[in-house]
């Protein structure tokens, strides 16, 4: 166990809705990286926040968006959900002074209809 | 721009047989290497990793990966498999710089442990 968590487990939600997923990091890890793993594929970087501002970005819409918190937990949010956002979403978090080894939670896997 | 390449989508062994998953990677830059594996409805685990330290990386479970920047590769080996390794493995690349903290991921490689 990697002491990342994430809520909900699962979620189900139809085309044009909004959803937001949650993820509390590891004790003393101040980065959170999002990331979006298709069925079949391997895990592709959203974005980056470091000290509650987002500081990197992977080649996915605005209708993507992050928040940290002073706590350093984090959240997701996806607007006007479409099919392709069906899919597990990684959070991962990162120690400060520890170079980029990213722990993963277990993920929250999405299905749009 | 940097990418990952892992050369096989399956791999299957007997239990006891060696192991041998196949990862190459493309950067302008020195770059940091890791492999993370995943069980079935589980998270990625980190097995290893290697940064710019010694080029013969152990990691976790008995995995340990060589890193040959003439052959630009990271292949991750076992002496022995066990059943319990039976998962998906996945190459992972981060370049640094201005895309610290950025992990670009391989399509992954489903190992299969035969009894």
């Amino acid at each position: 166990e990697t002491g990342v968590t994430q809520s909900p487990t699962h979620l189900i939600k139809t085309r044009g809705q909004q959803v937001t997923l949650r993820c509390s990091s590891q004790s003393g890890h101040n980065t959170v990286s999002w990331y979006q793993q298709a069925l079949g594929q391997g895990p592709q970087f959203i974005f980056q926040y470091y000290r509650e501002e987002e500081n990197g970005r992977g080649n996915f819409p605005p209708r993507f968006s992050g928040l940290q918190f002073p706590n350093y937990s984090s959240e997701l949010n996806v607007n006007a959900l479409e099919l392709d956002d069906s899919a597990l979403y990684l959070c991962a978090s990162r120690a400060p002074g520890r170079g980029e080894t990213q722990y993963f939670g277990p993920g929250t896997r999405l299905l749009v209809l | 721009a940097q990418s990952v390449t892992q050369l096989d989508s399956h791999v299957s062994v007997s239990e006891g047989t060696p192991v041998l998953l196949r990862c190459n990677y493309s950067s302008s830059y020195s770059p940091s290497l890791f492999w993370y594996v995943q069980h079935p409805n589980k998270g990625l685990q980190l097995l290893l990793k290697y940064t710019s330290a010694a080029t013969l990386v152990k990691g976790i479970n008995g995995f340990e990966a060589e890193f040959k920047k003439s052959e630009t590769s990271f292949h991750l080996t076992k002496p022995s498999a066990h059943m319990s390794d039976a998962a998906e493995y996945f190459c992972v690349v981060s370049l640094g710089g201005t895309s610290y903290g950025k992990l670009t991921f391989g399509q992954g490689t489903i190992l299969t442990v035969h009894p």
